[in-house]
């Protein structure tokens, strides 16, 4: 089984500023990473696919890199409805697919 | 648009079954594989299981493997689980979840969710 581990657990940032998301994943997985947004209270909403790729109707303040197992999700200018539970999740080699445990971004 | 609605959680003691649906709409059901995702109240999200198209494939995580069953109807767009033998550790909002397809490719990640359906298993 793959594991994910994101980095940090929670941060902290002020709106309008960039926030750094970090996911490692076990072993490689190529480009097969996806990025979610959870907000309390609501089902996760896909951001990023193919660890580079915005989904539909994502805004070009979500931008994702890495490939083998390092990967960062970077919010370039945060945005009030931006604070959130982002979690990652691969699908190189599955059955199991499997989610980092999240990151906090929370308003400092 | 793509709508998602599970309904069948609730509470159920430990070593009980439950059957959880997921009704779909707004899409051609049939060709998109589906899945299950759960989240333990204050925890991160846990893939359960995944069914393809015409049931050519099923996969389950460890943790419910022979306890759990997936399935679908195609004819009546709905997902289905099947969990019998259940945990407290099953405790969790169980989503229902489409794979995300563009074109002739999908990609084992979920592009459609629905608002999740809560499963408490407790004495």
């Amino acid at each position: 089984e793959i594991v994910m581990t994101q980095s940090p657990a929670t941060l902290s940032v002020s709106p309008g500023e960039r926030a750094t998301l970090s996911c490692r994943a076990s072993q490689s997985v190529s480009s097969n990473l996806a990025w979610y947004q959870q907000k309390p209270g609501q089902a996760p909403r896909l951001l990023i696919y193919g660890a580079s790729t915005r989904a539909t109707g994502i805004p070009a303040r979500f931008s994702g890199s890495g490939s083998g197992t390092e990967f960062t999700l970077t919010i370039s200018s945060l945005q009030s409805e931006d604070f959130a539970v982002y979690y990652c999740q691969q699908y190189n080699n599955w059955p199991p697919l499997t989610f980092g445990g999240g990151t906090k971004v929370g308003i400092k | 648009e793509v709508q998602l609605v599970e309904s069948g959680g609730g509470l159920v003691k430990p070593g009980g079954s439950l059957r959880l649906s997921c009704a779909a709409s707004g899409f051609t059901f049939s060709t998109y594989s589906m899945n299950w995702v759960r989240q333990a109240p204050g925890k991160g999200l846990e893939w359960v299981s995944s069914i393809s198209t015409s049931d050519a494939y099923i996969y389950y995580a460890d943790s419910v493997k022979g306890r759990f069953t997936i399935s679908r109807d195609d004819a009546k767009n709905s997902l289905y689980l099947q969990m019998n033998s259940l945990r407290a550790e099953d405790t969790a909002v169980y989503y229902c979840a489409r794979v995300y397809c563009s074109g002739d490719s999908c990609y084992s990640v979920f592009d459609s969710w629905g608002q999740g359906t809560l499963v408490t298993v407790s004495s």
